[in-house]
């Protein structure tokens, strides 16, 4: 069975770390991964997408990798900010594009 | 560019009420996904459109139809709604490879 997982599902930690979200796959036949950022009653915001044939994408504070061999994808944030707490989510779409599974999340919570 | 957009934002319905719940897009994207969001279930796809005048069911089609009116516009519908659908309710849309996905603001509906 395809499944998703994202451990922790909750991190807190104080305000200018660096910190590793994880994201594990149990099908490696991805097509894409794709990482967003969901704050409480809100809808979700792409940050990062990583199509299979790529090891990694940045955006300002923010790198995802991709190791499909492992199962695995990180989002690493740098120099983290209160601004940043939020639920984060990744989604693993396969061949399918009806075939999309998303994880249930790491809730983040930065210190001020 | 309003991006996607849904309405309503609240709904409480009785059972065995039906209800349509609407979302359009404003990017020029062929394709477009509702999902809904339950606690401790994550994200799960109902139905999906590669493009006007499709449709495929995703994971969890069973009590609900949709309509790809348009490019633009993809409505779900609920014939007869039950307790199991309360949850929030998630449109969005893509472009044709990566499928990078853009998520709507949600509808949180509640069925009594």
């Amino acid at each position: 069975k395809q499944e998703v997982t994202q451990i922790p599902a909750a991190l807190s930690v104080p305000e200018g770390e660096n910190l590793v979200l994880n994201c594990s796959f149990t099908d490696s036949a991805i097509y894409n991964l794709q990482w967003f950022r969901q704050d409480p009653g809100k809808g979700l915001t792409s940050l990062l997408l990583i199509q299979s044939s790529q090891r990694e994408q940045t955006s300002g504070r923010l790198n995802a990798s991709l190791d499909k061999s492992s199962g695995r994808s990180t989002l690493y944030i740098a120099a983290s900010q209160p601004g940043d707490s939020a639920t984060y989510l990744c989604a693993v779409l396969y061949s399918s594009a009806s075939k999309i599974i998303f994880g249930s999340g790491t809730r983040l919570s930065i210190r001020p | 560019n309003a991006g996607v957009t849904q309405t309503p934002k609240f709904q409480v319905l009785k059972t065995g009420q039906s209800m349509t719940l609407q979302c359009a897009q404003d990017m020029n994207h062929n394709s477009m996904y509702w999902y809904r969001q339950d606690p401790g279930m994550g994200l799960r796809l109902i139905y999906y459109s590669a493009s006007e005048g499709t449709t495929d069911k995703g994971e969890v089609p069973n009590g609900y139809n949709v309509s790809r009116l348009n490019k633009r516009e993809f409505s779900l519908r609920l014939e007869s709604a039950a307790p199991s659908q309360t949850s929030v309710y998630f449109c969005a849309s893509s472009e044709v490879s990566p499928y990078e996905q853009y998520f709507g603001p949600g509808t949180r509906l509640t069925v009594t």
